[in-house]
């Protein structure tokens, strides 16, 4: 099975500045139709998860440009270039490259 | 508009069985798979396991395996997560998600139901 390690745990960004959270996979997440299904996802305080990127970087509809998702192999790395009030809440990774799919344990934005 | 809808709320004793619904609509239910994630309370997101309402396909989480059952009925686009006897620790909240569009998966989620165990 697949574990999927975030870093940090905890991330206090002030407002304005830019914000990175890592992703490490166990194993590669090629999958054998080629693509590799790491899937970023954001989660609000008291709302259900928003997915922002799928396949590393492709950015889903209505997420802001200010986030970016990059990687490839086993390490994968979100960012925020000017971190927003909006922005706070809890950051998973997930793969979908096989089952049983798995999640990071999610890393807190918050504001300084 | 591609919508999952949950059921509500629940609140059960231990022992006590349940089955808690995932409705979709807007796309057509039976072409995606659906996942089904669990939130502790104050927790992250775990994978419990996924259904393709086309043939009913499951694969669950071996954390899972033998503890739910997922189910679907085509004819209502309803997905369902059921536990014959129920825990204490399955207190938490239960997140549906499925459909692809534009080369993404797991686009739209449910908004979620909070089951409570308690006696």
């Amino acid at each position: 099975d697949i574990v999927m390690t975030q870093t940090p745990l905890s991330s206090p960004v002030t407002l304005g500045q830019p914000a990175s959270i890592s992703c490490r996979s166990s194993q590669g997440l090629v999958h054998s139709d080629g693509n590799t299904y790491l899937n970023w996802l954001q989660q609000r305080p008291g709302q259900p998860p928003r997915l922002l990127f799928y396949k590393i970087s492709n950015r889903f509809s209505g997420v802001p440009d200010r986030f970016s998702g990059s990687g490839a192999g086993t390490d994968f790395t979100l960012k925020i270039s000017r971190v927003e009030a909006e922005d706070v809440g809890v950051y998973y990774c997930m793969q979908t490259t096989q089952f049983p799919y798995s999640f990071g344990q999610g890393t807190k934005l918050e504001i300084k | 508009e591609v919508q999952l809808v949950q059921s509500g709320a629940e609140v059960k004793k231990p022992g006590e069985s349940l089955k808690i619904s995932c409705k979709g609509s807007g796309y057509i239910f039976t072409n995606y798979w659906i996942a089904w994630v669990r939130q502790m309370p104050g927790k992250g997101l775990e994978w419990m396991g996924n259904i393709f309402p086309g043939d009913s396909d499951t694969r669950y989480s071996p954390s899972f395996q033998g503890q739910v059952t997922l189910s679907a009925d085509k004819s209502i686009s309803t997905a369902y997560l059921q536990w014959s006897s129920l825990k204490a620790s399955d207190t938490a909240i239960y997140y549906c998600a499925s459909y692809c569009s534009g080369g993404s998966c797991y686009n739209t989620w449910g908004q979620g139901t909070l089951v409570t165990v308690s006696s």
